[in-house]
């Protein structure tokens, strides 16, 4: 079954990290490239960074620089998202996406709350 | 960065009638570079069209996608009940961005 399911997440205290996993399946996982996009309650959808399954090269928004890290296991056809520094900011519903330019497969979303 | 600018923010219209929503870029996309997404509440984004025109799979041939360079536009030919939900545009001309969403309501 073609899908992206996503795990993790949860609440978190401010400074603290959090990582975000999201396993594919149904498709070839390495000729994709795979996107993180975030959105705050009540608010839009923010593009957040996107790594590719075929060499792991990364393209990080400009908003989270240095927070944030991707990464991918072949071997399971796994994609992560890890973000330090976590503040109430970061408070917001996190989806991982098949990235073809356009985001056509998304995952079911994962909520992380920043909270003391 | 390019900013996506959508417009209205909202659009109430009665079951029938036909919706345009548009997507402004702050600079050319050409045309292969701009999607269209429909998020419903409590649920994910779904591509509705890319390549600001092609419809995605399954997609229901009421929604239109047209445009090209910086103006794009998303018509829903005859609006259905189910339609009801927040419409984002989205570029990957250069990194990816999305416009700030259009929600459409049923009067």
């Amino acid at each position: 079954q073609v899908q992206l399911v996503q795990s993790g997440g949860g609440v978190t205290k401010p400074g603290a990290s959090v990582r975000v996993t999201c396993r594919t399946s149904g498709f070839p996982f390495t000729t994709y490239g795979f996107s993180w996009v975030r959105q705050a309650p009540g608010q839009g959808l923010e593009w957040i960074g996107r790594i590719s399954a075929y060499n792991g090269d990364t393209k990080y928004g400009q908003n989270l620089q240095g927070r944030l890290t991707m990464a991918t296991d072949t071997s399971t056809s796994t994609v992560y998202m890890e973000l330090s520094g976590l503040t109430s900011d970061d408070t917001a519903l996190y989806f991982c996406a098949r990235d073809r330019g356009q985001l056509d497969l998304w995952g079911q979303g994962t909520l992380v709350t920043v909270s003391s | 960065e390019i900013l996506l600018t959508q417009s209205p923010g909202t659009v109430s219209l009665s079951p029938g009638e036909g919706a345009t929503l548009s997507c402004r870029a702050s600079q050319s996309l050409e045309k292969r570079y701009l999607s269209w997404y429909q998020q419903k509440v409590g649920q994910a984004p779904r591509l509705l069209m890319y390549g600001a025109s092609t419809r995605a799979t399954g997609i229901p041939d009421r929604f239109v996608g047209s445009g090209s360079g910086t103006d794009f536009t998303l018509t829903i030919i005859t609006l259905e009940p189910e339609d009801v939900a927040v419409y984002f545009c989205q570029q990957h001309y250069d990194s990816r961005t999305f416009g700030q969403g259009t929600k459409v309501e049923i009067k």
